[in-house]
């Protein structure tokens, strides 16, 4: 089964310093990977999703993530966070007809 | 735009009560899922549904049941809800078109209280 693994529940960052989010993922088949957030009291939203083209993913908000197949890891960056990117964040990797998730990581934004 | 509504932002029931949770996606997809999202433990999948009258049970299906009647509808139903149950409940359709890679658009949750 694919699995995905994201170190560090919360991770504190400063307004205007780089964001960096690790997600690594378990697959034995090429996968296809997604970046989810999620503000306080709302669903998920898609921010942006690998799917063996291109394997530098730019995704809304001034997000990317690369998609290294050597390292099975997918990290999403952004190079300077806002206050507004205070939000839950998820890393996903398809398996067969569902997503399994990793355990989120809550970002706080420090001013 | 995509749509999936749940029924109820907050809900409060008690112990030993039938509950039902309501989603609707407005966009004929055909597959639909239940997830629970508790502190620390990421999303869990419950059950998902392929098309209408079709169901899977998925990571933690135990105390939960599933209705799907109409393509556009997926129902949760606790048949006898208790404490461990009070959790955040996500619903999510995914497109299987061309080009969209089984990704899933989620409704915003309900946030369920079992006292």
């Amino acid at each position: 089964a694919q699995s995905v693994t994201q170190l560090g529940s919360h991770v504190s960052v400063s307004e205007g310093a780089l964001v960096l989010l690790r997600c690594n993922y378990s697959s034995s088949v090429p996968p296809y990977l997604f970046w989810y957030v999620q503000y306080p009291n709302q669903g998920l939203q898609l921010l942006l999703k690998y799917t063996s083209a291109a394997t530098l993913v730019k995704g809304i908000n001034g997000f990317e993530a690369e998609f290294k197949k050597s390292e099975t890891s997918f990290h999403l960056t952004k190079p300077s966070a806002h206050m507004s990117d205070a939000a839950e964040y998820f890393c996903a990797v398809s398996e067969s007809n569902r997503l399994a998730f990793g355990k989120g990581n809550q970002v706080v934004v420090i001013p | 735009d995509v749509k999936v509504t749940q029924s109820s932002r907050y809900l409060v029931k008690r112990t030993g009560e039938k509950v039902f949770l309501e989603c609707v996606q407005d966009m004929d997809h055909e597959n639909m899922f239940w997830y629970r999202q508790d502190p620390g433990l990421g999303l869990r999948l419950i059950y998902f549904s392929y098309d209408v009258k079709m169901k899977e049970k998925g990571d933690i299906p135990e105390g939960y049941s599933v209705s799907r009647e109409k393509k556009e509808r997926f129902s949760l139903i606790l048949e006898s809800a208790s404490t461990n149950q009070t959790s955040m409940y996500l619903c999510a359709s995914r497109d299987l078109s061309g080009g969209k890679h089984y990704e899933q658009y989620f409704g915003p949750g309900t946030r369920l209280t079992v006292t």
